[in-house]
C-alpha cells in the first residue's frame, strides 16, 4: 500500500531532550515536506527536500533541522525542543513539485513540557 | 510569492443545504490549487486539484471548485451537505514554473447539523 509513515504516533518530552520524528514513504517521491499543524494558523511548511541532500526552509524552520540522505526517508529533528514547539506535525510526499498532489502520513502529535 | 487566504474558520449547515467553502488567492505566476479535507484524528486527503485544464474541477463525494482568475478565488461547493462532510477543509496553492513550495491557508471546520 502506498503510504507515508511517521514515528511516533505520539510523544511527550521535556524541554531540550533532543529527539527524532522519523518519515518513510514507499511511492519513490522526490518532495518531502514537513508540517505543523496549530490551531487557527493551519499548516505550515517547517522544511521540504526536492530530493537526496537537498533541502530548502519553509516558512517556520526554527529549532528543527532534517536530512535527506536516501529518497525514501526525511526525519526531523528538534536538537532542544521548547514548550512552543508543542504541535501536531505532518510529513508529506509527491512525486515532484507542480500539480502533483501531497500525500499525507498521520500525523505526530508531540507535546513538549 | 504566494499565500491562501480561507474566509470563515467555521462554517454551520444544515443536512442537505449548499456548502460553500471560500478560498482566495494570491500568486505572481499561474498556480496550482488544492482543496485537502481532514477528518478527525487523521491526515489530509485531497479533495480535487487545479492545474488549468478546465477552471471547473470536480472532486470527490461530490465536491467541486471553480477557478475564477479576476476574483483570485477557488471556492470549494457542494449542492446537498451529508453528515459525513464534517470535517477540516484546507485550500492550497503551489506555484508552476517549478515551484516547491506549498502553501495552506488556515482551514475550515465544517460542521452539519442534522
Amino acid at each position: 500500500e502506498a503510504q507515508v509513515t511517521q514515528n511516533p504516533r505520539y510523544l511527550i518530552t521535556v524541554t531540550g531532550k533532543k529527539l527524532t520524528v522519523t518519515c518513510s514513504q514507499n511511492m519513490n517521491h522526490e518532495y518531502m515536506s514537513w508540517y505543523r499543524q496549530d490551531p487557527g494558523l493551519g499548516l505550515r511548511q517547517i522544511y521540504y527536500s526536492m530530493n537526496v541532500e537537498v533541502t530548502d526552509k519553509g516558512d517556520v524552520p526554527e529549532g528543527y533541522k532534517v536530512s535527506r540522505k536516501e529518497k525514501r526517508n526525511f526525519p526531523l529533528i528538534l536538537e532542544s525542543p521548547s514548550p512552543n514547539q508543542t504541535s501536531l506535525y505532518f510529513c508529506a510526499s509527491s512525486l515532484s513539485a507542480g500539480a502533483n498532489v501531497l500525500t499525507f502520513g498521520a500525523g505526530s502529535r508531540l507535546t513538549v513540557l | 510569492a504566494q499565500s491562501v487566504t480561507q474566509l470563515g474558520s467555521h462554517v454551520s449547515v444544515s443536512e442537505g443545504a449548499l456548502v460553500l467553502l471560500r478560498c482566495n488567492y494570491s500568486s505572481s505566476v499561474p498556480p496550482y490549487l488544492f482543496w485537502y479535507v481532514q477528518y478527525p484524528n487523521q491526515g489530509l486527503q485531497l479533495l480535487l486539484k487545479y492545474t488549468s485544464a478546465a477552471t471547473l474541477v470536480k472532486g470527490i463525494n461530490g465536491f467541486e471548485a471553480e477557478f475564477k482568475k479576476s476574483e483570485t478565488s477557488f471556492h470549494l461547493t457542494k449542492p446537498s451537505a451529508h453528515m459525513s462532510d464534517a470535517a477540516e477543509y484546507f485550500c492550497a496553492v503551489r506555484l508552476s514554473g517549478g515551484y516547491q513550495k506549498v502553501t495552506f491557508g488556515t482551514g475550515t471546520k465544517l460542521q452539519v447539523i442534522p
